[in-house]
């Protein structure tokens, strides 16, 4: 069974700060994966996805993250944090041929100023 | 705007009773998903659709029931409610079946309160 695990229900840093957000899979075949942002009252919206290209993909908004398949990874990073980066983040994964995204637990990021 | 379309967006209501949730997909999207999103649960697949035929089911209720018309737009119905059906349903859609890799695009929800 496909399963991904956020590490960290809240994260916190300072503006500026640079930003991780830890994702890791379970799969036994090569998975692809997502990174979704939800803000306050909206929809989820997708920031970046992996799907067996390039292991370092570039989202939306400065983020990136890197798929390790022998740490069976997929951390979302930022350089430099910005107030409007404070939402919840989801990491999803979907294995080839099987018909539903299954999300994580997310995680709160709250910038400081 | 994602391009999906959820009807209402916000419902209160009493347990036992009926109510139908709407979603009108993406341009060009045959698949259609319906998520419930609450606070013990997280976010919690219900049910696929792609063009009109249900093609997976997840942690999905007897009680609740959906259908993808010839349209392509979905219908997401819950009975006999309770307080802990709460909660904030999403629609997405994408234009072919998630196990290839594609994009899901989410609507902005529609919230469910029963009391």
């Amino acid at each position: 069974a496909q399963s991904v695990t956020q590490l960290g229900s809240h994260v916190s840093v300072s503006e500026g700060a640079l930003v991780l957000l830890r994702c890791n899979y379970s799969s036994s075949v090569p998975p692809y994966l997502f990174w979704y942002v939800q803000y306050p009252n909206q929809g989820l919206q997708l920031l970046l996805k992996y799907t067996s290209a390039a292991t370092l993909v570039k989202g939306i908004n400065g983020f990136e993250a890197e798929f390790k398949k022998s740490e069976t990874s997929f951390h979302l990073t930022k350089p430099s944090a910005h107030m409007s980066d404070a939402a919840e983040y989801f990491c999803a994964v979907n294995i080839q041929g099987a018909q539903k995204l299954v999300f994580g637990q997310g995680t709160r990021l709250t910038i400081n100023p | 705007d994602s391009g999906v379309t959820q009807t209402p967006k916000h419902l209160i209501t009493a347990t036992g009773q009926r109510v139908t949730l709407r979603c009108s997909p993406r341009s060009g999207d045959l698949s259609v998903y319906w998520y419930q999103q609450s606070l013990d649960q997280g976010l919690q697949f219900l049910i696929q659709y792609y063009n009109g035929e249900e093609r997976a089911k997840g942690n999905i209720l007897e009680r609740f029931s959906a259908q993808q018309f010839p349209d392509l737009h979905s219908e997401l119905n819950l009975s006999s409610l309770e307080l802990g059906d709460s909660a904030l349903y999403f629609c997405a859609s994408s234009e072919g079946q998630v196990g290839s890799g594609n994009t899901i695009y989410f609507g902005e929800g529609s919230w469910l309160t029963v009391v």
